[in-house]
Formats: C-alpha cells, structure tokens, sequence
C-alpha cells in the first residue's frame, strides 16, 4: 500500500508571496491533518481534514488555510509569507474514525518551504 | 507550562546500551500515546502506540505510559547505528485528532 505522498518536496519563495502544498492520504483515509515542524517550537498542528470538512484547527494565523477534496487529497495554503514561516511541513492521514489502534496517523515525508 | 516535555538530549551511547527516553505531560485529557521515530530529512514514522496505564512490547522498543505520574517512556534495548535518529513522544485527546508533540530527543548509537 502507497504511503502518504506531498509535493513538492521542496520550494523557496520570497516574502509576500503565496505558497500551496499538496498531500494525498493513503488510500482509504479519510482524514488528514497539516503540521508545521520548526527547530524552535517542534511539530506543531495546523489544521485536520475530515470529508471534506475542517474538523480541528491550531493556533495559526489565517494566513494559514486548507482544504479537502472528495477523493480525499488536501491542500494547504499559506499567504504573504514571513520568514518565519520557513519549515517542514508536515501532512499525515488516518481513517478518522474514533478511537481505537486504526485511527494512529501516518506521516509523509514533509515539504520543506525556506522564505527569503 | 507546555503540555508536553520531552529532554532534547541529544543522547550519544554505544551499540547494545539500553537507551530510555521520556516525557512528562500536564493535560490528564490525554488517553492516547505514541512515539515516533524521524531520521533526518524524512516525516515522523510510527514505532509505538499505547492507550492505557502499563507497558507495550515490540521487539527491541517497549513503550511504558503511567498516568497517574502523566509520564512516558520508550525503551530502546540492544540499540543499534539504525536507531539513531530523533525520537518524538506525541499524544492526543480521545477521538481529537489533533497530536501534541513533545520537541523531540536526538539520539545517535555508536558503533
């Protein structure tokens, strides 16, 4: 079974741009949830996915936004970049249903986003 | 407070120690415990997953969670050169899926 793939892998932007990256979940989940993985503050969470729907939401900034379609891919989105937004981003998916081994999420490989 | 404290370490021992990482929480809500591995420039692979108070073996890694101290930890025995990489402890709130991470432990193993 394919894992969780992002594209692309790696990507510069300069500030004020904007940026768009893509996530596609194991086949057969459903949900999947955005990180951001700094050397400063770690992985912290950005938002979750579920069908299509925004299910939970970190404490970023709206420049931050997602967005899930029927087959299950999402997309995150950040605007007028900062310097600080230079990270890892990280997507991982899981079935999404409560409880329960099944529901432990996978990670992909992250896509590294350096702002200059 | 952060809910979750993991020692960054970094942690140097020789192949075939025992290695034992930890991290300590405050928020009792959390019922689900993981811990991952990262080796450099990859995502965060899942090594253990625990739901109640005890120990979960698997091979060399046992992963050992204690809620009423809100502590958890794996244990590594017989490590290898293979294991180095960061160990990151992660845990939720029931069916939230929203994962609080601990920053994460560096752990090289010397041949």
């Amino acid at each position: 079974k394919a894992g969780v793939t992002q594209t692309p892998r790696y990507l510069i932007k300069t500030r004020g741009q904007q940026v768009t990256l893509s996530c596609s979940p194991i086949s057969g989940h459903r949900s999947v949830s955005w990180y951001q993985q700094t050397p400063g503050q770690g992985l912290q969470f950005l938002f979750e996915y579920f069908s299509e729907t925004q299910r939970n939401k970190g404490n970023f900034p709206g420049r931050f936004s997602g967005r899930q379609f029927s087959n299950s891919r999402s997309e995150m989105n950040v605007s007028t970049l900062e310097l600080g937004d230079s990270a890892l981003y990280l997507c991982a998916s899981s079935w999404g249903l409560a409880g329960g081994d099944a529901d432990t999420q996978y990670f992909g490989p992250g896509t590294r986003l350096t702002v200059l | 407070q952060k809910e979750v404290e993991q020692d960054p370490g970094p942690l140097s021992v020789p192949e075939g120690a025992i290695v034992s990482l930890n991290c300590t929480y405050s928020n009792s809500a959390f019922q689900y415990f993981m811990w991952y591995r990262q080796y450099s420039r990859k995502g965060p692979e899942l090594l253990m997953y625990t739901y109640s108070s005890g120990n979960k073996e698997d091979g060399r890694f046992t992963a050992q969670v204690d809620k009423s101290s809100k502590y958890i930890s794996l244990f590594i025995r017989d490590s290898q050169p293979s294991d180095s990489a960061t160990y990151l402890c992660a845990m939720r709130i029931g069916s939230n899926y929203k994962l609080t991470f601990g920053k994460g432990t560096l752990l090289t193993v010397n041949p």
